[in-house]
């Protein structure tokens, strides 16, 4: 099992740029979450999907869209890139109700200048 | 004020030394605690639950104080790979909504 795998792992964007960040998870999760991590700021959460077709707003969802295309997969949209948006994106997924772990992917590391 | 507050550190502790973590957390609704690892620039990975009795997991020790708002992580025999970023990490409820998570703690173990 591959866990939770993201793409890219770094990217390079101007601003005004758009760009997809892919997540996918192979542990048959239903839930999956984005977040994104600034130095000293903590993970914040961007936006989640408690079950396929079912997506919610979370701490910092503005500038940002997702989709969750099936159970396996949740993508992350910057529609329109700024450099305040410059930071590290984690996906993460979790198991069923009773477990609150959540199992992360390695990340991707955006830069928008 | 933040939801949950650590002390950013860095500790740096000699091998074999016993440390000591804090966090509080402002909602008092939270249910859930955790203590999760990160190491540089990886993703975090969940190191142990905290428990209202208090548990262990080898050299690790987690505490919760509940009435005071009050999580805590000991390390005993500190070790060069226990050098990571420590984060406290609590569930509001036990529904959809993520975890909350305090800015770290940062821990160097030094031969």
């Amino acid at each position: 099992n591959a866990g939770v795998t993201q793409t890219p792992k770094f990217q390079v964007l101007k601003t005004g740029q758009s760009m997809t960040l892919q997540c996918a998870q192979d542990m048959n999760h239903n839930s999956m979450y984005w977040y994104r991590q600034d130095p000293g700021m903590g993970l914040r959460l961007i936006y989640y999907s408690a079950s396929e077709g079912t997506t919610d707003k979370g701490e910092v969802p503005n500038g940002y869209n997702v989709s969750r295309l099936n159970k396996r997969e949740f993508s992350l949209r910057l529609e329109s890139a700024a450099p305040s948006q410059t930071s590290v994106y984690f996906c993460a997924s979790k198991g069923q109700k009773g477990s609150n772990e959540q199992f992360f992917g390695p990340g991707t590391r955006l830069t928008v200048l | 004020r933040k939801e949950v507050e650590q002390d950013p550190g860095p500790f740096n502790v000699p091998e074999g030394a016993t440390v000591a973590f804090n966090c509080t957390y402002s909602n008092s609704a939270s249910q859930s605690f955790f203590w999760y690892r990160q190491d540089c620039r990886k993703e975090p990975k969940l190191l142990m639950s905290v428990y209202s009795s208090g548990n262990e997991d080898g050299r690790f020790t987690a505490q919760l104080n509940r009435a005071s708002q009050y999580i805590s992580l000991l390390i005993r025999d500190s070790k060069l790979s226990d050098s990571a970023t420590y984060l406290c990490v609590v569930n509001r409820d036990t529904g959809r909504r993520a975890l909350t998570f305090g800015s770290g703690t940062r821990l160097q173990v030094q031969p």
